[in-house]
């Protein structure tokens, strides 16, 4: 089945700790995107790649950062700068960067502080 | 500044009853227009769009949207709710003529008594 995949589920971090999550797709798709989800605040753009090799800011991408080495990966790094992490973290594709096109959605992840 | 405004935080109605989520956005040209349905610690499911033609939008699970330009709204109808449609729905708009960026409303949590 084609989809997305996103790991883990649940993540736990230390303060000062980066931590990375998985953003994995079957579906072909050019572009890939970050998202964070806070209680009332719906989504907010972390990051966005509409090629390999190449990825743009979103509006509260401080304290992030990715690398789109392969069309299928996508992988979000939690740094120790990003002073409130504690969110659930959306990982979307779609099959160009053109905003008609639907994008698609991971199961998503759990970040917790400790 | 581009916008969504869903003005409803939470509703609840009973099963069968008829249900009507609102959406109102705020954009210069014409805009692209999505709801997706989340249900709680998952991913979100696209259930309708909206970019031209026909006002009227179909979409799945029995749910159908109405665009109005005039009113700037994009509000989401279902005849007869199931208890099944309990989740939370967003309303997005995909702003055209650069990459895939979406939107999105706070979200409306609907509750759904038996």
């Amino acid at each position: 089945d084609g989809g997305i995949t996103q790991s883990p589920k649940y993540l736990f971090r230390k303060e000062g700790q980066n931590v990375t999550l998985s953003c994995e797709q079957n579906l072909n798709h050019d572009a890939m995107y970050w998202y964070r989800q806070d209680p009332g605040q719906g989504l907010r753009l972390i990051y966005y790649s509409q090629i390999v090799n190449d990825f743009q800011k979103g509006d509260i991408a401080e304290g992030y950062s990715v690398s789109r080495e392969k069309k299928e990966s996508f992988p979000l790094t939690v740094t120790s700068a990003q002073k409130n992490p504690t969110a659930f973290y959306l990982c979307a594709s779609s099959m160009s960067g053109s905003s008609y096109n639907e994008q698609f959605f991971g199961p998503g992840t759990r970040l917790t502080v400790l | 500044a581009q916008s969504v405004t869903q003005p409803d935080i939470h509703i609840t109605v009973s099963e069968g009853a008829s249900l009507e989520l609102r959406c109102n956005y705020s954009y210069g040209a014409t805009p692209y227009l999505f709801w997706y349905v989340q249900s709680p610690g998952q991913g979100l499911q696209l259930l309708l769009k909206y970019f031209s033609g026909d006002t009227l939008v179909q979409g799945i699970k029995g749910f159908e949207a109405e665009f109005k330009r005039s009113q700037s709204s994009f509000n989401l109808r279902k005849p007869s709710v199931h208890w099944s449609d309990a989740a939370e729905y967003f309303c997005a708009v995909g702003i055209s003529g650069g990459y895939n960026k979406l939107i999105f409303g706070a979200g409306t949590r609907l509750a759904v008594h038996p």
